[in-house]
């Protein structure tokens, strides 16, 4: 149980386009979804917070503009570049919280296996 | 200001040797404690959480964490490492406040000789 899917794993652009991610908990309602980015050989850098139904809570210095989040279900949660340019090319990574009792409340979250993304 | 140390970088251990990987966390009360692993390209998977109670926890794989409250730690710990083992390892927090946020450390890399 608790499969957070993530998609597409791969995308490459050309710089100006927006591309869309998405990340669904397959098994399981998520309340919580978050975003990470991770560059090469790096941690996890935590980029927002995903509520169902509300607007998103991002972390300070991330451009709320630039990286759109929309968490329409509580199994789907999006995120889009906006206008991506190389400096964004990076390893995207969802996770996603069971929304109930004991795994919200502890932290628990499921990743999904991420998106590389390419900006030419 | 709350941090996860995951003070080495990289561990090369032998096949069938046994592995510590080390974590310290610094915040104010004990929060909850996790290890993730990360193979080359994918997301993260949970091998084992510390919320409270018995300080020795059992996860996946073969995996171990010990809680040392004295120590600030929350090591992982396995008796005989396999190749398939190589991967990133991650310790991270989870701080007990409405945020659900996890704080990540930076990462162990595990490099396995034949």
């Amino acid at each position: 149980g608790a499969v957070v899917s993530q998609h597409p794993s791969r995308v490459i652009c050309k710089s100006g386009t927006s591309v869309k991610i998405e990340c669904r908990s397959l098994d399981f309602q998520a309340t919580t979804m978050f975003w990470y980015r991770q560059f090469p050989k790096q941690s996890l850098m935590l980029m927002a917070t995903s509520n169902e139904g509300s607007k998103a809570t991002y972390e300070q210095g991330v451009e709320k503009d630039k990286f759109l989040i929309n968490h329409a279900s509580l199994t789907l949660s999006t995120l889009t570049v906006t206008s991506a340019h190389p400096e964004d090319s990076s390893f995207y990574i969802c996770s996603a919280s069971p929304g109930q009792g004991i795994h919200l409340a502890k932290n628990i979250q499921y990743f999904g296996a991420g998106t590389r993304l390419s900006v030419l | 200001a709350q941090s996860v140390t995951q003070p080495d970088i990289h561990i090369t251990v032998s096949e069938g040797a046994s592995l510590e990987l080390r974590c310290n966390y610094s915040y104010g009360a004990t929060p909850y404690l996790f290890w993730y692993v990360q193979s080359p390209g994918q997301g993260l998977q949970l091998l084992l959480k510390y919320f409270s109670g018995d300080t020795l926890v059992q996860g996946i794989k073969g995996f171990e964490a010990e809680f040392k409250r004295s120590q600030s730690s929350f090591n992982l710990r396995k008796p005989s490492v396999h190749w398939s083992d190589a991967a990133e390892y991650f310790c991270a927090v989870g701080p007990l406040d409405s945020s659900y946020k996890l704080i990540f450390g930076s990462g162990t890399r595990l490099l396995v000789r034949p």
